[in-house]
C-alpha cells in the first residue's frame, strides 16, 4: 500500500540556518512527490512537485529511489517560511488523482 | 487567481443531524475531492468526481455520505446522520486534469456535538 512517512511532528529552526524536512515513501512503481505547504490561516497549496524539478521560494526536493525519499531543503531558512508542510504522494487508481498525505512537519523559524 | 471556496467555514451540529458542505470549485476544472482531516491526524481522502459520478472512494466514504454536483458550480459533501468521529476539518479540491495538482479551498470545520 502507498504510505507516506514524514517522522518529525515539529521543527524548530534560527532565521538563516539550513532546513530539511524529511518525507519517506512506499510506493510499487515509480512515484511522482508534491510537498505542499499550509501558512497560517490559509489554504493548503502546491509548493513544489518532483517532476518539475523546480526551486520554490529557495526548496528544493530530490527524489531518492534508494532510499524512498523526498526531503524539502532550503539552505537559508527565512522567518516567512513558517508554516506546515506536507509530503503528499498522488496515485491515479481509477482515473482521478487521489493524494495520500504524511502527517505534516510544522516548521518554525526562529528570528 | 481563481479559488475553491467552501461555506460555511465552521458548522456546528448535534449528533444525528445531516449537514452539507458546499464548496465551488474553480470553473474550468473537471475533479472533484473531497478530503478531510481529523484534528492532530492526517489529511485523507474521502471521495474523487469525475463526469457526474464517483470515481474512487475511501473506506471512510461509507453510505453516511454522498456527494452531489447540483449545478454547474457547486459540489456537495453531506452526512446524512452525524457522528461525533465527524467532527474534522473538511477540504475540498479540484484539478483541471489527473496530472495536474489540487487546488484546496480553505476547509469547513466540522464540530459535531
Amino acid at each position: 500500500a502507498q504510505r507516506v512517512t514524514q517522522p518529525e511532528k515539529l521543527l524548530s529552526v534560527f532565521k538563516g540556518a539550513p532546513v530539511e524536512l524529511k518525507c519517506n515513501y512506499s510506493y510499487s512503481g515509480s512515484p511522482e512527490l508534491f510537498w505542499y505547504v499550509q501558512y497560517s490561516r490559509q489554504r493548503l497549496q502546491l509548493l513544489l512537485r518532483h517532476i518539475s524539478r523546480e526551486s520554490i521560494k529557495g526548496f528544493t526536493a530530490d527524489l531518492n529511489k534508494g532510499e524512498t525519499s523526498f526531503h524539502l531543503k532550503k539552505p537559508f531558512a527565512q522567518e516567512e517560511d513558517s508554516a506546515m508542510y506536507y509530503c503528499a504522494l498522488p496515485t491515479i487508481p481509477q482515473g482521478a488523482q487521489k493524494l495520500v498525505f504524511g502527517q505534516g512537519t510544522r516548521l518554525t523559524i526562529n528570528p | 487567481e481563481p479559488e475553491v471556496t467552501q461555506t460555511p467555514s465552521h458548522q456546528v451540529t448535534q449528533m444525528g443531524q445531516e449537514v452539507i458542505l458546499r464548496c465551488v470549485p474553480i470553473s474550468n476544472h473537471l475533479y472533484f475531492y473531497w478530503y478531510r482531516q481529523i484534528l492532530g491526524q492526517k489529511v485523507e481522502f474521502l471521495v474523487s468526481f469525475y463526469n457526474n459520478e464517483i470515481s474512487e472512494k475511501s473506506e471512510i466514504f461509507d453510505d453516511q455520505f454522498s456527494v452531489e454536483r447540483p449545478d454547474g458550480s457547486n459540489f456537495t459533501l453531506k452526512i446524512r446522520s452525524t457522528k461525533l468521529e465527524d467532527s474534522a476539518m473538511y477540504f475540498c479540491a479540484s484539478s483541471p486534469g489527473t496530472d495536474s495538482p489540487l487546488h484546496f479551498g480553505n476547509g469547513t470545520r466540522l464540530t459535531v456535538t
